[in-house]
């Protein structure tokens, strides 16, 4: 069954570095999203992309964070400088059609201290 | 704006038991409701929805009615098994132009003990 994958599952970094989550959505899907966890707190949406651009974005989704689709399979969040707060769990999400079903993959822990 | 409550937990049954998770909602016209499900150590999958007044989603035992009157959606079992033991996430998903986001409540964690 197709799925979305994620790397790494876990990245602990230091604050201040930059830091790369991957995302490979499932092949046939056209919208891509990232959504994050603080633990304990709730899941919330970063940005939607689609057509190579993105379509919305949070107020979280600030200067510091950037999304690309660089080769056509992977997607991918880029945080330039973390701060501390940015420690969650980050989900990638895909869809085939604006009104199909989301499907998450397993989430890239990031832990920034 | 638009928001989702869900029960605190952690929440710990009898395997057999009956469960109820409560979730409410806040939202800007007529949303999609979805009741989401994270096994320790996997991603978001989704376990049912309604996308109208009265309608009820069910899955693997799992049901939610779609209630207008009391913004509510939800989740019940009747008899829960150690298997179903996991996060439970309630989400509203309203369209947006082009664009669509869900928001999700903060998730309930269930530990169903045998």
């Amino acid at each position: 069954e197709p799925e979305v994958t994620q790397t790494p599952s876990h990245q602990v970094t230091q604050m201040g570095q930059e830091v790369i989550l991957r995302c490979v959505p499932i092949s046939n899907h056209l919208y891509f999203y990232w959504y994050r966890q603080i633990l304990g707190q709730k899941v919330e949406f970063l940005v939607s992309f689609y057509n190579n651009e993105i379509s919305e974005k949070s107020e979280i989704f600030d200067d510091q964070f950037s999304v690309e689709r660089p080769d056509g399979s992977n997607f991918t969040l880029k945080i330039r400088s973390t701060k501390l707060e940015d420690s969650a769990m980050y989900f990638c999400a895909s869809r085939a059609g604006a009104a199909g079903e989301l499907f998450f993959g397993e989430g890239s822990r990031l832990t920034v201290l | 704006g638009n928001s989702v409550t869900q029960m605190e937990g952690p929440v710990t049954l009898s395997e057999e038991a009956f469960l109820t998770i409560n979730c409410t909602y806040t939202a800007t016209g007529y949303p999609s409701l979805f009741w989401y499900v994270q096994y320790p150590g996997e991603g978001l999958q989704l376990l049912l929805k309604a996308t109208k007044a009265d309608d009820k989603g069910s899955n693997k035992g799992f049901e939610a009615t779609y209630r207008k009157e009391t913004t509510s959606f939800h989740l019940e079992k009747g008899s829960v098994q150690v298997s179903d033991s996991a996060v439970y996430f309630c989400a509203l998903l309203i369209s947006s132009g082009s664009a669509r986001q869900l928001t999700f409540g903060s998730g309930t964690q269930l530990t169903v003990l045998p």
